[in-house]
């Protein structure tokens, strides 16, 4: 069964302070790692897409890294308008791709 | 280009009443899904279809039917509703690159 399990639950970070979101994950073979970005009261969205371990892909101040058993989410030098609670999901070659997500960690940056 | 649109945004149910939760995709996706997700955790998939006429179950199945009749539309029903259905539900399509577009989501409550 495919596992996801993100540290912290939550992360209260002053403006300007850098910082990482832990995706620790199990999966059957690997099609993709997603991060999505979830506003409160909206939808998930789609941050990056990383496939093989070693693989990096940044976004502004979001950089986001992947090992054979982990993928981290660096935050660096954060603004309010980051707060939001960060999705971790994996998506695997087999059980017709089906996702799993993690519990997700809530950001919260103060000016 | 309208994306994923959920109807309702909110709703209300008694105890053993039923209803259909409503999503449309316009961008001639073939994968959608639909999950659930309560207070704190991530989303978990209830049933999902790989295209018209192709539906399948998720993780939490149990109290909902699906059908997708079109490429398009790929309504959730709750058979009987129970509290333990109090949720926020969220469809999504899943386009290039295996990227899933979500909607806003319904709020539903089961008193």
């Amino acid at each position: 069964e495919d596992q996801v399990t993100q540290s912290p639950e939550a992360l209260r970070l002053q403006e300007g302070e850098s910082s990482s979101l832990n995706c620790s994950y199990t999966v059957s073979g690997l099609r993709g790692l997603f991060w999505y970005r979830q506003d409160p009261g909206k939808g998930p969205e789609f941050l990056f897409t990383l496939y093989s371990a070693g693989e990096e892909k940044e976004k502004e101040r979001l950089k986001a890294t992947l090992t054979k058993k982990e993928s981290f989410l660096h935050i660096t030098a954060p603004k309010p308008e980051d707060s939001a609670t960060y999705l971790c999901a994996v998506q695997p070659n087999t059980n017709a791709g089906k996702s799993t997500f993690g519990d997700g960690t809530t950001l919260t940056v103060k000016p | 280009n309208a994306g994923v649109t959920q109807t309702p945004k909110f709703q209300v149910l008694k105890t053993g009443q039923s209803m259909t939760l409503q999503c449309a995709q316009d961008m001639n996706h073939e994968y959608m899904s639909w999950y659930r997700q309560d207070p704190g955790m991530g989303l978990r998939l209830i049933h999902y279809s790989v295209g018209a006429g192709i539906t399948d179950q998720g993780e939490v199945p149990n109290g909902y039917n699906v059908s997708r009749s079109t490429t398009e539309d790929f309504p959730l029903r709750l058979l009987s509703a129970a509290p333990s259905q109090t949720s926020v539900y969220f469809c999504a399509s899943r386009g290039d690159k295996n990227i899933q577009y979500f909607g806003a989501g319904t709020r539903l409550s089961v008193l």
